[in-house]
C-alpha cells in the first residue's frame, strides 16, 4: 500500500521555541494532506486540511497563527509549531489522500510525531 | 460530530474470531464505511472499508447491514498484534474530504 511518511517521530523542545514536523507522501501524489492532534487516551482531533497550492483550512479552535501549515508540493506538508508551550506537546499525526480519487478510498497515516515541550 | 457510535472496549480470546459492532443510523446513501485502527504510539492503519456489499481482504471482512444502518467488522482469527483500538468511519461529502475519527472500540486480545 501507499506509505506516508511522518519525521522526526520524537522531539523534545524549549518552551518558546518552533518546532516543524514533516509530512511526505513517499510513492504517491497528495493533493490534500490533514494533520490530527491526538492526546493520551483520546480520539484523533482534526486540526486542519491542507491542498497542494493553497492556504489550509483550519478547524474552529486551532490557532493558525501558531500552527502554520505549508502543503507546497504534491509530496510535502509540513506543521510549524511555533513558540511552543507545555501544554502543546501531543501526538501530532498527518493523513494524505491520493490525487483525483473520491470517497471510495482510503487515507494513508504517517508513524505520528511525538511532541513533548519543556 | 461523529456519525458512528461503536462500544468503548471489547476482549477476545486469542486466534478466537471478533465481531467489532458499529451503527451508523443516519448513513447517507453515498456515504462509504471505513474502518481503520490504531496500535499503541502509532498513526491509524488502513482495514477495510465497503458501501453496500459485504468485503473481505486480508485483513479482516466487512459486513454491511442491509439497510446500512450497521457494520461489523470481522478479524477471522484474532492475535495478539490486533490489540488496537478501531475506528469505524463515515466518508461524507458534508465533511469534504476528511476522516472524523470518534472514540472507537478498544480491542483487547488475551493470550
Amino acid at each position: 500500500g501507499a506509505v506516508v511518511s511522518q519525521h522526526p517521530s520524537r522531539v523534545i523542545c524549549k518552551s518558546g521555541t518552533s518546532v516543524k514536523i514533516e509530512c511526505r507522501s513517499l510513492d504517491f501524489q497528495a493533493t490534500t494532506m490533514f494533520w490530527y492532534r491526538q492526546f493520551p487516551k483520546q480520539s484523533l482531533m482534526l486540526m486542519a486540511t491542507s491542498n497542494e497550492g493553497s492556504k489550509a483550512t483550519y478547524e474552529q479552535g486551532v490557532e493558525k497563527d501558531k500552527f502554520l501549515i505549508n502543503h507546497a508540493s504534491l509530496t510535502l506538508s509540513t506543521l510549524t509549531v511555533t513558540s511552543a508551550h507545555p501544554e502543546d506537546s501531543s501526538f501530532y499525526i498527518c493523513s494524505a489522500i491520493q490525487l483525483g480519487q473520491g470517497m471510495n478510498t482510503e487515507a494513508f497515516f504517517g508513524q505520528g510525531t511525538r511532541l513533548t515541550v519543556v | 460530530d461523529a456519525k458512528t457510535t461503536q462500544p468503548n472496549s471489547m476482549e477476545s480470546n486469542e486466534e478466537e474470531p471478533v465481531h467489532l459492532p458499529c451503527n451508523h443510523s443516519t448513513i447517507s446513501g453515498t456515504d462509504y464505511i471505513h474502518w481503520y485502527r490504531q496500535l499503541p504510539s502509532q498513526g491509524p492503519e488502513y482495514v477495510i472499508h465497503g458501501l453496500t456489499s459485504n468485503v473481505n481482504n486480508r485483513m479482516a471482512s466487512l459486513a454491511i447491514a442491509e439497510d446500512r444502518k450497521s457494520s461489523t467488522l470481522i478479524l477471522h482469527r484474532a492475535t495478539l498484534r490486533d490489540a488496537a483500538v478501531y475506528y469505524c468511519i463515515l466518508r461524507d461529502d458534508n465533511y469534504g474530504q476528511n476522516f472524523v475519527f470518534g472514540p472507537g472500540t478498544r480491542l483487547s486480545v488475551l493470550p
